[in-house]
């Protein structure tokens, strides 16, 4: 199966700008397919946090920003707070062998 | 707004089916894909597989071969089965609205709260 890679960690002190990778194939974001970031809080489930490579939901603040170009994808935290260190998921959509939905395999944003 | 939930055994023997459950309220189940996903105890997130209002479904290739999932929109659920499961079944499930806005996009935009099943004899 197709996977979207992600580093397994990342950090960074208050205030501080931090991005997370998300690293895909030409089936899937280089397929044109848009890629969605979740946050995950300790203990709950995820939360969408930006869709459609750049857009956030509505109560997102705008710390929170989203970008893809060809076979990648990022997410960019600025400003970084205490509640933002949570486990971070790209999500995908892949048309390889059959067409499935696919997730990155998470990173953990420690704020230091 | 939307809310889900999973319901189901917490427990569940090795080969024997998982069964879940998860209700919506808040907002009609037509219209939409539902989706169930899982987490292995810190582990990342596995999709398991969609179903849309009208039955039509998509499941991961992965677990192609034992899941079924189904939809009641009488009752604005839908559901989950997984046959022969193993210990690395083991995982937290959830269920999700799954919002399909373009030929290029599926996400996950409403989420339950989540449901942990073991599978130990």
């Amino acid at each position: 199966q197709s996977v979207l890679t992600q580093p397994p960690s990342v950090s960074g002190a208050p205030g501080q700008r931090v991005t997370i990778s998300c690293t895909g194939s030409s089936s899937n974001i280089g397929a044109r397919y848009d890629v969605h970031w979740y946050q995950q809080l300790p203990g709950t489930a995820p939360k969408l946090l930006i869709y459609d490579n750049n857009n956030r939901p509505s109560g997102v603040p705008d710390r929170f920003s989203g970008s893809k170009s060809g076979t990648s994808a990022s997410l960019a935290i600025t400003g970084l707070q205490a509640e933002d260190e949570a486990d971070y998921y790209c999500q995908s959509y892949d048309s390889s062998l059959s067409a499935y939905v696919l997730f990155g395999g998470g990173t953990k944003l420690t704020v230091l | 707004q939307v809310q889900l939930q999973e319901s189901g055994p917490g427990l569940v023997k090795p080969s024997e089916t998982l069964s879940l459950t998860c209700t919506v309220s808040g907002g009609s189940i037509t219209t939409y894909y539902w989706s169930w996903i899982r987490q292995p105890p810190g582990k990342g997130l596995e999709w398991i597989g969609y179903i849309y209002s009208s039955g039509s479904t998509n499941y991961n290739p992965s677990l192609k071969s034992r899941v079924t999932i189904s939809v009641d929109t009488s009752k604005n659920q839908f559901s989950l089965k997984l046959n022969s499961v193993t210990a690395a079944d083991t995982a937290v499930y959830y269920c999700a609205r799954t919002t399909h806005g373009s030929s290029t996009s599926w996400n996950f935009d409403y989420w339950g709260p989540g449901t942990l099943v073991t599978v130990s004899s």
